[in-house]
């Protein structure tokens, strides 16, 4: 079974700070790891993935995450937060034996004060 | 080259209705997977199709049903509304066989509310 935990259900940053959002998975096999965005009253938008190639993976809108297998994370960052970063990011892990099947964490609301 | 599209984009319906939600795929996508985000809460897979047949099933009561059409359009069915149905219910296409991975790519989803 597959799992995933955000730590951190809102998290609140100042325009031009650190964005740091944290994700932990379980998985009994090499996991593939997903971070997708969500904005008010709109689905997902994937943001980047790691499919076991590069450990460092860069996505749009200048976030990126590092798969660190020892330590189960896959955490998202972006060195510089902008007020239309403010939205809800999830983590989501799928694996080979488990086809197309995503399984998310419970999501970080993003906050970005002025 | 058109993104996944779904229909209706609201919905209200009361206890004890059938429901029908209809997702249209990206272009030349063959594996459509359905989800369900309550409020306040990350998507939680249903069930998956690919070619016409189910791929794979979440912890969903059989009340829950789909279709998969030959031109890999979806259709998610729901019998016997409860309250707790009430969430937004998210479709995705992705180009991927049975076991295989490949990014999936979400409409906007459509808003049931149960009354």
């Amino acid at each position: 079974a597959q799992s995933v935990t955000q730590l951190g259900s809102h998290v609140s940053v100042s325009e031009g700070a650190l964005v740091l959002l944290r994700c932990n998975y379980s998985s009994s096999v090499p996991p593939y790891l997903f971070w997708y965005v969500q904005y008010p009253n709109q689905g997902l938008q994937l943001l980047l993935k790691y499919t076991s190639a590069a450990t460092l993976v860069k996505g749009i809108n200048g976030f990126e995450a590092e798969f660190k297998k020892s330590e189960t994370s896959f955490h998202l960052t972006k060195p510089s937060a902008h007020m239309s970063d403010a939205a809800e990011y999830f983590c989501a892990v799928s694996s080979p034996n488990a086809g197309n099947m995503l399984t998310f964490g419970g999501g970080t609301r993003l906050m970005v004060k002025p | 080259e058109t993104g996944v599209t779904q229909s209706p984009t609201h919905l209200i319906k009361t206890r004890g209705q059938q429901v029908t939600l209809r997702c249209s795929s990206q272009s030349g996508h063959n594996t459509v997977s359905w989800y369900q985000q309550a409020l306040g809460q990350g998507p939680q897979f249903i069930f998956q199709y690919y070619r016409e047949e189910e791929n794979g099933r979440g912890n969903f009561p059989p009340r829950f049903s789909g279709l998969q059409f030959p031109n890999y359009s979806s259709e998610l069915n729901v019998n016997a509304l409860e309250l707790d149905d009430s969430a937004l219910y998210l479709c995705a296409s992705s180009l991927a066989g049975r076991r295989t991975t490949d990014t999936q790519y979400f409409g906007p989803g459509t808003r049931l509310t149960v009354l």
